[in-house]
C-alpha cells in the first residue's frame, strides 16, 4: 500500500481478554515504531524495530505487552489480560531507518477496554 | 538525556489570529527537527523538516524556525483557520543510535470562530 496501514481501526474488548493490533509498514521501510497515545496525552514510545537488529523494548509498560515483526515487514502488538488503563490509541510508524528520513504514521487503532 | 519539551500544552485562539508554538530539545548529536500535525482521530503528518543549517522554513501559513545554538524551535501559524485545530508535535532526530526519534508531547491547538 501507499501508506502505513493499521488494523483494526477500532477495538472494544472486555477486561482480561487478549488483543492483537496489526501494522503494515510502507514497503521497504526497515524501521518500525509503536506508540501509545492516551486521551489528551502525548505520544508514549513503546517499541522500535530496525531491520534484523534486536528490538528496543524499553518503552513497553509491562510484561503484558509484547510485539513481533515477522519477515522485517508486518508487526503485531499484543496486549495480554487487558486492563482499563490500556485504553488508548495505538499508533504505528515506519521509516527508511535513516535519521534524515521522515517517519510515516498509520491512522492508529483505538482500543477501548470495558 | 535526549528530551523534547513543548509549550504550551494547549492553546485556544480566535479564527484569523496568529500563534506560535515552542519546542526545546536536548537531543544530541542533532540531525533534524520535524513538526507534525495530528488531526483528531488521525495519525500525525509531517509539516516541515529542518536541518542544522536551516533557520526558517515555510509551508503555506506555517513557518518553522530553528536555533541550533539554543536548541529551540518554533512553529508560527498565520491567519489561523478552524482546520488548524489539531495537535502539533515536535520530533527531533539524532544522528546516531538505534532508536533515534524523540517526540514531544505536543501542543493541542483549538481555533474558535
Amino acid at each position: 500500500g501507499a501508506g502505513v496501514s493499521q488494523s483494526p481501526s477500532n477495538k472494544v474488548t472486555e477486561k482480561g481478554k487478549d488483543v492483537e493490533l496489526r501494522c503494515d509498514p510502507i514497503s521497504g521501510h526497515t524501521a518500525l515504531y509503536w506508540y501509545r497515545q492516551s486521551l489528551g496525552q502525548g505520544l508514549e514510545f513503546l517499541i522500535y524495530f530496525q531491520g534484523n537488529s534486536a528490538p528496543d523494548k524499553s518503552g513497553l509498560p509491562s510484561d503484558r505487552f509484547s510485539a513481533e515483526r515477522t519477515g522485517g515487514s508486518v508487526s503485531t502488538l499484543t496486549i495480554q489480560r487487558t486492563q482499563q488503563e490500556d485504553s488508548a490509541v495505538y499508533l504505528c510508524a515506519s521509516s527508511l531507518g535513516d535519521s534524515r528520513t521522515e517517519a510515516f504514521f498509520g491512522q492508529g487503532t483505538r482500543l477501548t477496554v470495558v | 538525556k535526549n528530551q523534547v519539551e513543548q509549550s504550551p500544552q494547549s492553546l485556544i485562539i480566535l479564527e484569523g489570529k496568529n500563534c506560535t508554538l515552542q519546542c526545546n530539545y536536548t537531543v544530541s548529536p542533532f540531525s533534524n527537527l520535524r513538526w507534525y500535525k495530528q488531526d483528531t482521530g488521525r495519525g500525525p503528518v509531517s509539516l516541515t523538516i529542518m536541518t542544522f543549517s536551516e533557520n526558517t522554513k515555510s509551508n503555506g501559513r506555517y513557518t518553522a524556525t530553528l536555533d541550533a545554538d539554543t536548541k529551540q524551535s518554533s512553529l508560527h501559524i498565520t491567519a489561523s483557520q478552524l482546520s488548524d485545530s489539531a495537535s502539533y508535535i515536535c520530533v527531533v532526530s539524532a544522528q546516531t543510535g538505534a532508536n533515534n526519534l524523540f517526540f514531544g508531547t505536543g501542543t493541542r491547538l483549538t481555533v474558535i470562530p
